[in-house]
């Protein structure tokens, strides 16, 4: 039974570029949470992905989107990278969606770095 | 204020040590809690829910006290293996439909020495 999986591992872009990071689910799972995690700090939410649609949202601009596919995989996008978006991104899956209380695993993460 | 506070740590304790976790949450919305661990550059994983009335798991102890918005996690005869980073999370209420929002503290790095 394939756990979270997510790529690619590592990513180095620049200044004012974009970037798409990708996450396919635990078997099962219908429902993708995102989390940045810069050095140091515990992770932050981002945004919440369930049907198809952003259930929740953390405190990120609008430069950070996402999509869910039907398959339930889904993708962050960051444009017009800054220096500060440097972090480790954590894709989390669960079952069921932001009703329920149900165990999220988190993915090995993508370490992007921005210079 | 953050909404999750723990110790700022390292810990640095001998094999053998007991070593307690501190944790604070500030809203009292928040339902659910958890401790996670996170060994070096990895992912997250879920070492124990925290319930009111504590609960443990072979020499883990979580405790929780609502009224003080305090969670804590005890380890009690540490290892070598227990040394990790160890995140005090917690998740709003069903009914904000913020069920799948984890809020995680800045975590506190633990460094077991033999």
């Amino acid at each position: 039974d394939a756990g979270v999986t997510q790529s690619p591992t590592h990513l180095i872009k620049t200044r004012g570029q974009q970037v798409t990071l990708r996450c396919s689910p635990k078997s099962g799972h219908d429902t993708v949470s995102w989390y940045q995690q810069a050095l140091g700090q515990g992770p932050q939410f981002i945004f919440q992905y369930y049907e198809e649609e952003e259930r929740q949202r953390g405190n990120f601009p609008d430069r950070f989107s996402g999509h869910q596919f039907p398959n339930y995989s889904s993708e962050l996008n960051v444009n017009a990278l800054l220096l500060g978006d440097s972090a480790l991104y954590l894709c989390a899956s669960s079952l069921g969606g932001p009703a329920t209380y149900n165990e999220q695993f988190f993915g090995p993460g993508t370490r992007l770095t921005v210079l | 204020r953050k909404e999750v506070e723990q110790d700022p740590g390292p810990f640095n304790v001998p094999e053998g040590a007991t070593v307690a976790f501190n944790c604070t949450y500030s809203n009292s919305a928040s339902q659910s809690f958890f401790w996670y661990r996170q060994d070096c550059r990895k992912e997250p994983k879920l070492l124990m829910s925290v319930y009111s009335s504590g609960n443990e798991d072979g020499r883990f102890t979580a405790q929780l006290n609502r009224a003080s918005q305090y969670i804590s996690l005890l380890i009690r005869d540490s290892k070598l293996s227990d040394s990790a980073t160890y995140l005090c999370v917690v998740n709003m209420r069903r009914i904000y439909n913020q069920g799948g929002k984890l809020i995680f503290g800045q975590g506190t790095e633990l460094s077991v020495k033999p």
